[in-house]
């Protein structure tokens, strides 16, 4: 069963600092999604990462895939308090172009002033 | 993108009864897919929709407990049925836009008393 795991589950941080968010899955797939939830809201789509390698960045955020790791990062450069949110990343669950996604467990950010 | 909505945005219902939520696109999409969040937890796949054909549905999701109708390319609706306190969450639609790219509508929050 494909499991998608994400650590910390819970970030607390200074404004100014950096920190990487860390998506661990557990077999192949060949796109992984990052999602931004804010409290009471739906999601947000941030990143779709597509191929070994993929690099994108928006902002403050950069996400990165490494496909034979299973490996992806999320990472917050001089983080603002506006980046507090609870941010998903996804897989999809049969490794293709199912769009069934299966979501990690969330890491709730808190950027502190 | 998509523009998804989601009614009733949030609902209070009695054990035993059934909830209805409807979700509608401002365009055509193949796939709608149906989510569950329950409180403070990840996102969870309940099934998949498909237009002129059977909802397919996830392990541990069954037709009877959430049928699922896809009448047209721009609408679906889950129903949440014989209703329990463990039905309590959030529910939200999601559309596939592209191969890479899936929206989620605002979500509907259910409570059961």
């Amino acid at each position: 069963e494909l499991k998608v795991e994400q650590n910390p589950l819970f970030l607390s941080m200074q404004e100014g600092k950096n920190y990487t968010i860390y998506c661990n899955y557990s077999t192949t797939s060949d796109r992984l999604y990052w999602y931004r939830q804010d409290p009471g809201k739906s999601l947000e789509s941030l990143f779709v990462l597509l191929s070994n390698g993929a690099v994108k960045q928006e902002g403050r955020l950069m996400a990165s895939l490494d496909t034979k790791a299973r490996l992806s990062t999320l990472h917050i450069t001089a983080a603002v308090h506006d980046l507090s949110a609870t941010y998903f990343c996804a897989v999809d669950k049969y490794g293709g172009a199912t769009n069934k996604l299966i979501f990690g467990t969330g890491t709730l950010l808190a950027v502190q002033p | 993108s998509a523009v998804i909505s989601q009614k009733p945005s949030r609902d209070i219902c009695q054990r035993g009864t059934s909830l209805t939520i409807q979700c509608q696109v401002d365009s055509q999409v193949t796939m709608m897919f149906w989510y569950r969040q329950q409180p403070g937890q990840s996102l969870t796949l309940i099934a998949t929709a498909n237009q002129g054909s059977e909802a397919t549905y996830e392990s541990g999701f069954v037709i009877d407990k959430f049928p699922i109708s896809r009448p047209n390319l721009t609408f679906s609706t889950l129903t949440v049925s014989n209703l329990s306190p463990e039905d309590s969450s959030i529910y939200l639609c999601s559309v596939d836009v592209s191969p890479y790219e899936q929206y989620f509508g605002p979500g509907t929050r259910l409570t059961v008393t």
